[in-house]
């Protein structure tokens, strides 16, 4: 059973910082892994999707890497902004049980000025 | 170019109500999934239907859960005789889909605001 780890749990930061949100699953069959953004009471933002093929995807201060073997995802964000608080969510989709999407439970970010 | 629309954004009841959650998915999108967040946990699977089709249920509890998604309208997400414990976000995704072919992975899910509901 795929079960997917978040660490840490929540993270303070002053505004500047370059960050790395770790996500890690346990079972390394899977199509892709998606990192979301989940402002308080909003829905989710998908921010980068990998698939199994890929290594890592960029997008502009964020970069998301994949170790499909170790089974560890990261997400780097450089130069934090106080918007960039929210909480971050990674979810892998498996290879043979396809379209459910596995989420872990989330690192809460809050940068401030 | 309308996403996801969940409603109501929040919803209310008393214990032994029912609940009914809205979603209309992406125009054009023939697949709709349901995920629940509870408080202070991540998002779980519940349920992947297709148009008059159930794909997968194996998230959604056993008794007083039920889902549909109708040839016309929006896909519906019923709880009956609701508890304190239903109370969570629930989340609609929709993803354009492979036409006869469910289940096939790698169909990227549009995510709705939510519908959070709270048990009284």
């Amino acid at each position: 059973k795929q079960e997917v780890t978040q660490i840490p749990a929540a993270l303070s930061v002053p505004e500047g910082e370059n960050l790395v949100l770790n996500c890690s699953f346990t079972d390394s069959a899977i199509y892709n892994l998606q990192w979301f953004r989940q402002d308080p009471g909003k829905g989710l933002t998908s921010l980068l999707l990998i698939q199994s093929s890929q290594r890592e995807q960029t997008s502009g201060r964020l970069n998301a890497s994949l170790d499909k073997s170790s089974g560890r995802s990261t997400l780097y964000i450089a130069a934090s902004q106080p918007g960039d608080s929210a909480t971050y969510l990674c979810a892998v989709e498996g290879m043979y049980n396809t379209d459910k999407l596995i989420f872990g439970t989330g690192t809460r970010l809050q940068v401030f000025p | 170019n309308a996403g996801v629309m969940q409603n109501p954004r929040h919803l209310v009841r008393r214990r032994g109500q029912e609940a009914r959650l809205r979603c209309s998915p992406v125009k054009g999108h023939s697949h709709v999934y349901w995920y629940r967040q509870l408080p202070e946990e991540g998002l779980k699977f519940m349920v992947y239907l297709q148009k008059e089709n159930i794909i997968d249920e194996s998230g959604m509890p056993k008794e007083r859960f039920s889902a549909e998604f109708p040839k016309e309208g929006p896909s519906i997400l019923r709880i009956q005789q609701v508890v304190r414990g239903d109370s969570a976000a629930y989340f609609c995704a929709s993803s354009p889909g492979f036409p006869g072919r469910p289940g096939q992975g790698g169909d990227t899910q549009y995510f709705g605001p939510g519908t959070r509901l709270t048990v009284l």
